[in-house]
């Protein structure tokens, strides 16, 4: 384990259903962030929090909706996902958003969209 | 604006040979370069990363890497490539001018041929 812990680790579901991966450090990191990582494309930055209040969102469509209620965990909530939102979503951790100190990858959730 | 060029999207060796992967960079300002490691299933591990000390960097599993300001590269190698290393390869760029903002390279596929 690298000290950031995502669950599941797998995750199936149907277009119109509600779910939501989640995101655990205790690294004393201030900064978490959300990728997303597609077949054959580069990984793709979704959203950053720094000290609980989201930083950066780079034109991430309203069905995927972050929360970070402490600086220890940050969720991703979805719905009505859409087939070609089936990717690995990673979720990382560093100690400050401005120096990338210790930043630091979890293995990942694997959703399916069927 | 960032960008980074990785020039293979699949590199095969044998093992016990040179392995040689390629990374050239574009930053406006004194990058910060970072090469990750993903095997399968897996979240992203840290190798090794340059920030502004020596050209040479040494990371883990017998890596390495050089930055050459001149030629805007960062490439990976190995004196001798290990089964274990079959994995997907990432450079990544960081522009210190404005913090924390990582660039993902597409990556690169490594396979290791018995």
């Amino acid at each position: 384990e690298t000290g950031v812990t995502q669950t599941p680790r797998h995750l199936v579901m149907g277009m119109t259903n509600k779910k939501s991966l989640k995101c655990e450090q205790h690294l004393g990191h201030n900064a978490m962030y959300w990728y997303k990582q597609s077949a054959k494309k580069p990984l793709e930055l979704m959203f950053v929090y720094s000290l609980e209040e989201r930083v950066e969102n780079n034109s991430v469509p309203s069905r995927f909706s972050p929360e970070c209620p402490n600086s220890s965990h940050l969720f991703l909530h979805l719905h009505t996902l859409q087939p070609e939102d089936s990717a690995l979503y990673l979720c990382a951790s560093s100690q400050d958003w401005g120096t990338g100190i210790g930043y630091t990858f979890g293995s990942g959730t694997r959703l399916t969209i069927v | 604006a960032q960008s980074v060029t990785q020039l293979d999207s699949h590199v095969s060796v044998s093992e016990g040979t040179p392995v040689l992967l390629r990374c050239n960079y574009s930053s406006s300002y004194s990058p910060s370069l970072f090469w990750y490691v993903q095997h399968p299933n897996k979240g992203l591990q840290l190798l090794l990363k340059y920030t502004s000390a020596a050209t040479l960097v040494k990371g883990i599993n017998g890596f390495e890497a050089e930055f050459k300001k001149s030629e805007t590269s960062f490439h990976l190698t190995k004196p001798s490539a290990h089964m274990s290393d079959a994995a997907e390869y990432f450079c990544v760029v960081s522009d210190q001018g404005y913090g924390q903002n990582f660039v993902f390279g597409p990556g690169t596929r490594l396979s290791v041929l018995p």
